[in-house]
């Protein structure tokens, strides 16, 4: 079936880099994109959201951006920063999904070093 | 706002005992939740979609005998693991949707950790 998978699963970055999690889907009727974090033994917090009709959005410190044509979401973190180590996810709705389901991604694990 | 808790945070149980999962939303109502599973280093899984005041939604390969959930109020959904064994060992994460909110929002529970000996 379809699913949202991932390119990367670690990355490992310095303190105050720049940081991109990128995430690559397979249902092109997916209308709706979030990105989570899920920091060990936590459950997932919402970061950013996107809908299809948009190619880019921008929160604090963080940026998602959208290309329909591949099919690629990402995660962009300014200014990384320890408390940013964590779990990444990127989750789906695809249209028509009953119930508004979440579809998630592998994840990607974010190391930022000191 | 919008805050999910889980009770317990995390349960150690024999092999064959039932145990009990707690997903309450605090501060809005939930007509519907939904139940993940988390093993190690791996994604959420949707086990199954909570309505309040009907049956359960579960999803392809999850056991409804096996898993049982139970929204009985706008606030409160429970699962029960019936005859666990250890390998329903896992992570256990609910989310609820704010009844007078967006639809495509769902706040996330701490997570309830199991395991099963």
């Amino acid at each position: 079936g379809e699913s949202v998978g991932l390119h990367l699963p670690t990355l490992s970055v310095q303190e105050g880099d720049n940081s991109i999690i990128n995430c690559a889907y397979s249902n092109s009727a997916s209308d709706y994109f979030i990105w989570y974090k899920q920091e060990s033994g936590k459950g997932p917090q919402f970061i950013i959201d996107i809908r299809s009709n948009m190619d880019k959005r921008q929160g604090q410190r963080v940026t998602v951006l959208l290309n329909k044509t591949v099919k690629h979401l990402s995660l962009q973190i300014a200014a990384t920063q320890p408390g940013d180590s964590a779990v990444y996810f990127c989750a789906e709705i695809p249209v028509g999904s009953s119930n508004y389901k979440l579809t998630f991604g592998k994840g990607t694990l974010l190391t930022v070093n000191p | 706002g919008a805050v999910v808790s889980q009770h317990p945070s995390w349960v150690i149980c024999k092999s064959g005992t039932s145990v009990k999962i707690e997903c309450r939303s605090l501060d809005f109502q939930a007509t519907t939740m939904f139940w993940y599973r988390q093993f190690p280093k791996q994604s959420l899984m949707l086990m199954a979609t909570s309505n309040e005041g009907s049956k359960a939604t579960y999803e392809q390969g999850v056991e409804k005998d096996k898993f049982l959930i139970n929204h009985a109020s706008l606030t409160l959904s429970t699962l029960t693991v019936t005859s666990a064994h250890p390998e329903d060992s896992s992570f256990y994460i609910c989310s609820a949707r704010d009844s007078g909110g967006r639809l495509e929002t769902q706040y996330f529970g701490p997570g309830t950790r199991l395991l099963v000996l």
